[in-house]
């Protein structure tokens, strides 16, 4: 099956300092990748679009200078949150679309834990 | 308005009780797809099964089983002899024209 590969699983910071978290497909190409944002005890909330080779989507009320997402390639797109604060803290999670599959389906990565002391 | 509903936020049964998962969908598609994840304590959302429009008919596996109706609009998760293993969020979702809608969730706790 298709494979989405997140890394780090959980990571802790300062306050001010900036956190990327990495989001690959391992065994097929994604033109197109999803970042979500859970809070605890709430679904997930799309952030922005990632898109290879152009500028991502980015969803109404996500700051675009606060979540950089960079997909310099088919396999590979990272979110990098600047500058965060405690209220960063939070789940995201990655995902892609198999398009070879037709399914409609998206393959999620294990999630990222961020904490922002 | 919200393309997936699930009205029951939080369900607790007792262990080997049968616990039903409710989920009301909107769309005007034709073609779509309703999915089911499960989502453990520990985050990673595991996949449960994928439904296409064309294909009405209900699904077992093992102890889950799946109602798929669009006269109501409906695609239901039903687990059978739920087990504390069980216990965890659990979100339906629709798929439609490159488009992914989540459910808000109904967390599960299954009571030893």
């Amino acid at each position: 099956g298709a494979v989405v590969s997140q890394h780090p699983s959980w990571v802790i910071c300062k306050s001010g300092t900036s956190v990327k978290i990495e989001c690959r497909s391992l065994d097929f190409q994604a033109t197109t990748m999803f970042w979500y944002r859970q809070f605890p005890k709430q679904s997930l909330m799309l952030m922005a679009t990632s898109n290879e080779g152009s500028k991502a989507t980015y969803e109404q009320g996500v700051e675009k200078d606060k979540f950089l997402i960079n997909h310099a390639s088919l396999t590979l797109s990272t979110l990098t949150v600047t500058s965060a604060h405690p209220e960063d803290s939070s789940f995201y999670i990655c995902s892609a679309p198999d398009r070879g599959r037709v399914t409609g389906e998206l393959f999620f990565g294990e999630g990222s834990r961020l904490t922002v002391l | 308005a919200q393309k997936v509903t699930q009205a029951q936020t939080e369900i607790s049964v007792v262990e080997k009780e049968d616990v039903t998962l409710d989920c009301v969908y909107e769309t005007r598609d034709t073609t779509y797809y309703l999915f089911w994840y499960k989502q453990p304590p520990s985050g990673e959302l595991v996949f449960l099964i994928r439904r296409n429009s064309f294909d009405e008919q209900n699904e077992i596996s093992g102890r889950y089983s799946w109602n798929f109706q669009k006269s109501t609009s409906s695609f239901n998760f039903t687990i059978t002899a739920s087990q504390v293993v069980d216990s965890a969020v659990y979100f339906c979702a629709l798929s439609e024209a490159n488009q992914f809608y989540f459910g808000t969730g109904t967390s599960l706790t299954v009571i030893p």
